[in-house]
């Protein structure tokens, strides 16, 4: 069965302290790894996707990078509006649509 | 280019009704998905319409169902309301692989 874990489920921050998000996933063939932020009560937005081991994407402070067990989101100096909850989501290859298969998140506060 | 967006943005019913939810696309996406997300936990995906069909289902029973339209807006219906049915509902459009969600609709039953 495809699944997706997310560790850990919380993390605070203090502003400019550097850390990682894993994401490990099972599925059966991967077309795409995908991770989004998500806003308290809003719809997740989109931040990168990656396709095959060793892939790597940046946008500011984020950094993705994937395997071909797991997923990490690094965050580089973070600032308060950083804070989000940030899920990782795997596309699987084959089958009839494009639907992802979300993890449970995590919660990262950033505190100034 | 407006993102995609879904109406209404909350929602109460009680058990037992039935509600309809809207969605339209970002300009130039066919496909349109809808997830439940229930609160802390990650959205689940319930189906996905292309070419006016249903072309896959998540593990969600009969009294979900939908429609997209020509212009490639959809509508989630939810018939028979349980109190497990209370959460975010998301809406996503695509033209490849990535999906792009909207803000949703808070559902509430009592």
């Amino acid at each position: 069965e495809d699944q997706v874990t997310q560790s850990p489920e919380a993390l605070r921050l203090q502003e400019g302290e550097s850390s990682s998000l894993n994401c490990s996933y099972t599925v059966s063939g991967l077309r795409g790894l995908f991770w989004y932020r998500q806003d308290p009560g809003k719809g997740p937005e989109f931040l990168f996707t990656l396709y095959s081991a060793g892939e790597e994407k940046e946008k500011e402070r984020l950094k993705a990078t994937l395997t071909k067990k797991e997923s990490f989101l690094h965050i580089t100096a973070p600032k308060p509006e950083d804070s989000a909850t940030y899920l990782c989501a795997v596309q699987p290859r084959g089958g009839a649509t494009n639907k992802l298969i979300f993890g449970t998140g995590t919660l990262l506060a950033v505190q100034p | 280019d407006a993102g995609v967006t879904q109406s209404p943005t909350h929602l109460i019913k009680t058990r037992g009704q039935q509600v309809t939810l809207r969605c339209s696309p970002k300009s130039g996406h066919d496909t349109v998905s809808w997830y439940q997300q229930a609160l802390g936990q990650g959205p689940q995906f319930i189906f996905q319409y292309y070419e006016e069909e249903e072309r896959q289902r998540g593990n969600f029973p009969d009294r979900f169902s939908g429609h997209q339209f020509p212009n490639y807006s959809s509508e989630l219906n939810v018939n028979a309301l349980l109190l497990g049915d209370s959460a975010l509902y998301l809406c996503a459009s695509s033209y490849q692989e990535t999906q792009y969600f909207g803000p949703g609709t808070r559902l509430l039953v009592l």
